[in-house]
């Protein structure tokens, strides 16, 4: 497909398991983003990759969270020991260069629950 | 720090009427602005921007925004609603000075347009 690509769109999980995300960005796109979403708020920023590198993952809450980019392609956020204040919507977005001045492509989002 | 704040969580206007979404910034150094919309079920859609030049941007669907430095404003218009513009919309800031990574966003505003 064209666009931005996230599965699973929803996981439902249990307190304390691990959880995987993976985002599948427009070809071509070397700028990936990681961003949450919680109900009746913005996307927060998580973690930034130009290419295969983390540019910047000030936004990661804690250690649970890792997010790795090995091919500068696909990218996966993993989440440990899950708990229920991770619950929110994981969105991806990719842009063409990681310029300032470059809109961002999101993905429709995973929506991840924990119970 | 950037920041982004939408004062109005609700804007309601009739059909054929105009429409403003309102949106202030904080940044150090200049300001990249965005407006993205979101429709239900859907990813977060470009709008449009403003990286520099003529204060007033046109953008994607009839809709235009306009940069004011003094007042540190990006406020989105449209000079006649359709019902179909219905959604939700959110205003992003990067500034120069940051990482290329964190674009802000703000909490978004739900516009309703009736017929």
């Amino acid at each position: 497909g064209a666009g931005v690509s996230q599965t699973p769109s929803n996981k439902v999980t249990e307190k304390g398991k691990y959880v995987e995300l993976r985002c599948d960005p427009i070809s071509g796109h070397t700028a990936l983003y990681w961003y949450r979403q919680s109900l009746g708020q913005g996307p927060e920023f998580l973690i930034y990759f130009q290419g295969t590198g983390a540019a910047d993952d000030s936004g990661l809450p804690n250690d649970r969270f890792f997010a790795v980019r090995p091919e500068g392609s696909v990218s996966t956020l993993k989440i440990q020991r899950t708990e229920r204040g991770d619950s929110a919507v994981y969105l991806c977005a990719s842009s063409l260069d990681g310029a300032f001045t470059g809109e961002l492509f999101f993905g429709e989002g995973s929506r991840l629950t924990v119970l | 720090a950037q920041s982004v704040a939408q004062p109005e969580d609700q804007v309601n206007v009739a059909e054929g009427n105009p429409l403003t979404v309102k949106c202030t910034y904080s940044v150090s150094g200049n300001p990249y602005l965005f407006w993205y919309v979101q429709y239900p079920n859907r990813g977060l859609q470009f709008l449009l921007k403003y990286i520099t030049g003529d204060n007033l941007v046109k953008g994607s669907y009839g809709f235009e925004a306009e940069f004011n430095k003094s007042q540190t404003s990006f406020h989105l218009k449209k000079p006649s609603a359709l019902v179909s513009d219905s959604a939700l919309y959110f205003c992003a800031v990067r500034g120069y000075n940051t990482n290329a990574g964190k674009s802000t966003f703000g909490d978004g505003t739900t516009l309703t347009v009736k017929p």
